[in-house]
């Protein structure tokens, strides 16, 4: 199953709400994740099962969708929110990973 | 608490074969939908899934690496270990291990902090 995530990049300003696509090519039946990851460090899980926060991850995150059409919602940008953001679908093997999102301050 | 962690060489030369192993704690891969999984992600490029092993030793592998992957895992030492033959210069990776169950609907929670191989002569 192919993740194609929309934007691969995008500029946004603290404060602002920002919204991140993961398309599959086939359905998952929301085994997807959401993962954050800063330079020279390792992911971080942010959301599985689509829509369910990781304990410890702040509520401004959010996760949404079904079928193929997944996102993810940032709804306040913070300082630290910069990163890099990718989907991965668990639904089937073999395991895979969109390739990524990155998000800058503008 | 949860924690992982990989080892292994960084410099390997082209047609070797590398061995990385992950030492984990916090958890034991004899509990029912306990799994580990290995990603690895080329400089400057995104995630990709390597292989998965399961707590009754069930194995997945990513088939686009043909057959070059082997895994096994020794539960007394809480370790896997990974196994990549014939490498070359587009095995350039950093390397995680990561913990995946049913919690989180096998999501992988937990990581490892990697550890950057070079394949270079």
């Amino acid at each position: 199953i192919q993740m194609t995530q929309s934007p691969s990049s995008l500029s946004a300003s603290v404060g602002d709400r920002v919204t991140i696509t993961c398309r599959a090519s086939h359905g998952i039946s929301s085994y997807l994740a959401w993962y954050q990851q800063k330079p020279g460090k390792a992911p971080k899980l942010l959301i599985y099962g689509a829509s369910t926060l990781q304990r410890g991850v702040p509520s401004r995150f959010s996760g949404s969708g079904s079928g193929t059409d997944y996102t993810l919602t940032i709804s306040s940008l913070q300082t630290e929110d910069f990163a890099t953001y990718y989907c991965q679908q668990f639904n089937s093997y073999p395991i895979t990973f969109g390739q990524g999102t990155r998000l800058e301050i503008k | 608490q949860i924690t992982l962690k990989e080892s292994g060489p960084t410099l390997v030369k082209p047609t070797q074969t590398l061995t990385l192993t992950c030492t984990f704690s916090g958890f034991s891969l004899n509990s029912d939908g306990v799994r580990v999984g290995w990603i690895r992600q080329p400089p400057g490029r995104a995630l990709e899934w390597l292989a998965l092993i399961f707590w009754n030793d069930e194995k997945r592998y990513n088939t686009f690496l043909n057959d070059r992957l082997t895994l096994s895992k020794d539960t007394s030492r809480n370790q896997v270990v990974l196994t990549m033959t014939n490498i070359g210069p587009v095995d350039t990776a950093t390397y995680y291990c990561a913990h995946s169950d049913s919690a989180t609907w096998y999501s992988f929670d937990y990581w490892g902090q990697g550890i950057p191989v070079t394949v270079s002569p």
